[in-house]
């Protein structure tokens, strides 16, 4: 069964700080990786998709990579600001299209 | 173009109440999906539906039953809702490698 870990749980960083966030998985057999951001009470905005043919992709100052070969993602933040501040969510979708989810990094970026 | 819709987007039962959740998508999308979130949790499906009058458990179906007469809309129902019910459903829609989430609906059993 696949199962997704998020590290860290929780984070607090200073504004203009680069910041990772980490997605473990235990089975390769991915057919893509997205990243989403929830702010609270809110619904989940979609920020990067990566196919599983794929090493990464960039969004402004965002960028995502997938290791397949480790079982591991990594969402990068450059130069944080307050507005950054939600909570961060990495799924996988399994190749019957089925997302499964990671409990979340919960990121506060202090003015 | 209002995307994924959810109705209602708040709700509070009593225990052992009846009540239906639907979801609208105007993408003309085959794929629909029901999730559950709980407070510190990722999302966990609870069923979903790869086609107009098709549905499928996920990974806690238990509690619930869903259908999909119309290729537009996803019901799901709880028949005899529990305190452990309480919790965020969020509807998505897909055609394949990509889902698109609905804004949610905040549900408490009391």
């Amino acid at each position: 069964k696949q199962e997704v870990t998020q590290i860290p749980a929780a984070l607090s960083v200073p504004e203009g700080e680069n910041l990772v966030l980490n997605c473990s998985f235990t089975d390769s057999a991915i057919y893509n990786l997205q990243w989403f951001r929830q702010d609270p009470g809110k619904g989940l905005t979609s920020l990067l998709l990566i196919q599983s043919s794929q090493r990464e992709q960039t969004s402004g100052r965002l960028n995502a990579s997938l290791d397949k070969s480790s079982g591991r993602s990594t969402l990068y933040i450059a130069a944080s600001q307050p507005g950054d501040s939600a909570t961060y969510l990495c799924a996988f979708m399994d190749s019957s299209y089925k997302l499964i989810f990671g409990s979340g990094t919960r990121l506060l970026v202090r003015p | 173009n209002a995307g994924v819709t959810q109705t209602p987007k708040f709700r509070v039962l009593k225990t052992g109440q009846s009540m239906t959740l639907l979801c609208a998508q105007d993408m003309n999308h085959e794929y629909m999906y029901w999730y559950r979130q709980d407070p510190g949790m990722g999302l966990r499906l609870i069923h979903y539906s790869v086609g107009e009058g098709t549905t499928a458990k996920g990974e806690v179906p238990d509690g619930y039953n869903v259908s999909r007469l119309k290729k537009q809309n996803f019901l799901l129902g709880l028949e005899s809702a529990a305190p452990s019910q309480t919790s965020v459903y969020f509807c998505a829609s897909g055609r394949d490698y990509e889902q698109y989430f609905g804004p949610g609906t905040r549900l408490t059993v009391t």
